[in-house]
């Protein structure tokens, strides 16, 4: 079983979407960090979380400690949206660990 | 913005073959990581880097790699042998957590193909 699962694997939505893209992970974290990964291959930081909630533009990003559960919505969803999201966790040690992320393909 | 800047962008080897994999971290950075990401799999850790020292490392990260930090800021990769099964894309990252906990920043990769 993957310790960081995400949900849906393949997104696609229409110009204008409200768009939300799930994590669970099963050990215990110090931070949760969500990525933007391009078709070029390259792995931007969104968002790093240890509780509560935090917003960037149109991203917004939550988490719950308890339930052990993250989510990334995108507001007003535009095709330059379009890419891998990842969700990875820290725990106790340097490492992230990696889910296996979330294609969305946002279209005109 | 900072960047993490790695070299070269691709990489085509035979098998056999010993690659350097190059990256520069943020300046102010402690914390350099190596991962890497075969085709169509998720981002897979391979070393974490601190204090001149390797500080944790995975059960991919076997005889056949090393990293080192030769001159104080490069930061660097190297497999000794390479497999076919060694082609994936290796990313370079570094962090400042323990001093700032700004988070990690991601180089844009090597992507190596081994022949």
């Amino acid at each position: 079983k993957n310790e960081v699962e995400q949900s849906p694997q393949n997104l696609t939505a229409q110009e204008g979407e409200f768009i939300t893209i799930n994590c669970s992970y099963s050990v215990g974290i110090s931070a949760l960090h969500w990525l933007q990964q391009h078709p070029g291959g390259g792995i931007v930081s969104l968002f790093m979380l240890s509780s509560g909630k935090k917003k960037h533009g149109r991203l917004i990003a939550t988490i719950n400690i308890q339930e052990k559960h993250s989510s990334l919505h995108i507001t007003a969803s535009h095709p330059r949206d379009s890419a891998v999201y990842i969700c990875a966790v820290k725990g106790n040690t340097d490492k992230l660990i990696f889910g296996t992320g979330t294609r969305l393909q946002v279209f005109p | 913005e900072p960047e993490v800047t790695q070299t070269p962008s691709h990489q085509v080897t035979q098998m056999g073959q010993e690659v350097i994999l190059r990256c520069v971290p943020i300046s102010n950075h402690l914390y350099f990581y190596w991962y890497r990401q075969i085709l169509g799999q998720k981002v897979e850790f391979l070393v974490s880097f601190y204090n001149n020292e390797i500080s944790e490392k995975s059960e991919i990260f076997d005889d056949q790699f090393s990293v080192e930090r030769p001159d104080g800021s490069n930061f660097t990769l190297k497999i000794r042998s390479t497999k076919l099964e060694d082609s994936a894309m290796y990313f370079c990252a570094s962090s400042d957590f323990g001093t700032g906990l700004t988070g990690y920043t991601f180089g844009s990769g090597t992507r190596l193909t081994v022949v």
